[in-house]
């Protein structure tokens, strides 16, 4: 059982540049979600999903869309980087939303952009 | 607005030493109350979970407790070993299960 898992593990961006952060769940798990984790702050939410073909926003959307195809994979999509989204992404997933059921996060993905 | 603040920022203790971590929130109407342990460029691990009813939770080396009045948690690290060295995480969930994220405190067990 893998849980959940991120692709890749790190990466450097130029301003400008675009690329997708893969994330995959084994657990069946209908909600899943991305946050940013700045140093010395919380992990804030950036999008979630509460099922396939469902997603919203987070705390903190701009600069981000996701879709989720199907029930295992919430792909991140970076547009147009800028050195603000210079951070460590996790993916995570719950079997229901609130903190009841806990949610597995992934191993993270580094992200700089210079 | 829900916050969660975390304190100390930062400590360093001796191995086979204990430590207490707290968290201060201000989310209401709260629903429940994790505690995360966050190894070095590893994700969130849950460590414990309270509902607002619970004064007091162990799991192992790690007791939690909560006074809902004062809006208050801690984690209380027993007998430290050095896979202790993390980052410890306080996590809050009002009813309409938003999530607020403390920053963390950071413990260093030294030998």
């Amino acid at each position: 059982n893998a849980g959940v898992t991120q692709t890749p593990k790190f990466r450097i961006l130029k301003i400008g540049q675009s690329m997708t952060l893969q994330c995959t769940q084994d657990m069946n798990h209908n909600y899943m979600y991305w946050y940013r984790q700045d140093p010395g702050m919380g992990l804030k939410l950036i999008y979630y999903s509460v099922g396939a073909g469902i997603t919203d926003k987070g705390e903190v959307p701009n600069g981000y869309n996701v879709s989720r195809s199907t029930t295992e994979d919430f792909p991140l999509r970076l547009e147009l980087a800028a050195p603000s989204q210079t951070s460590v992404y996790f993916c995570a997933s719950s079997y229901a939303p609130g903190l009841a059921y806990e949610q597995y996060f992934g191993p993270g993905t580094r992200l700089t952009v210079t | 607005k829900n916050q969660v603040e975390q304190s100390p920022q930062s400590l360093i203790i001796l191995e086979g030493k204990n430590c207490t971590l707290q968290c201060n929130y201000t989310v209401s109407p709260f629903s429940n109350l994790r505690w995360y342990k966050q190894d070095t460029g590893r994700g969130p691990v849950s460590l414990t979970i309270m509902t607002f009813s619970e004064n007091t939770k162990s799991n192992g080396r790690y007791t939690a407790t909560l006074d809902a009045d004062t809006k208050q948690s801690s984690l209380h690290i027993t007998a430290s070993q050095l896979s202790d060295s993390a980052s410890y995480i306080c996590v809050v969930a009002p009813r309409d299960y938003k999530l607020s994220f403390g920053a963390g405190t950071t413990v260093t067990v030294r030998a």
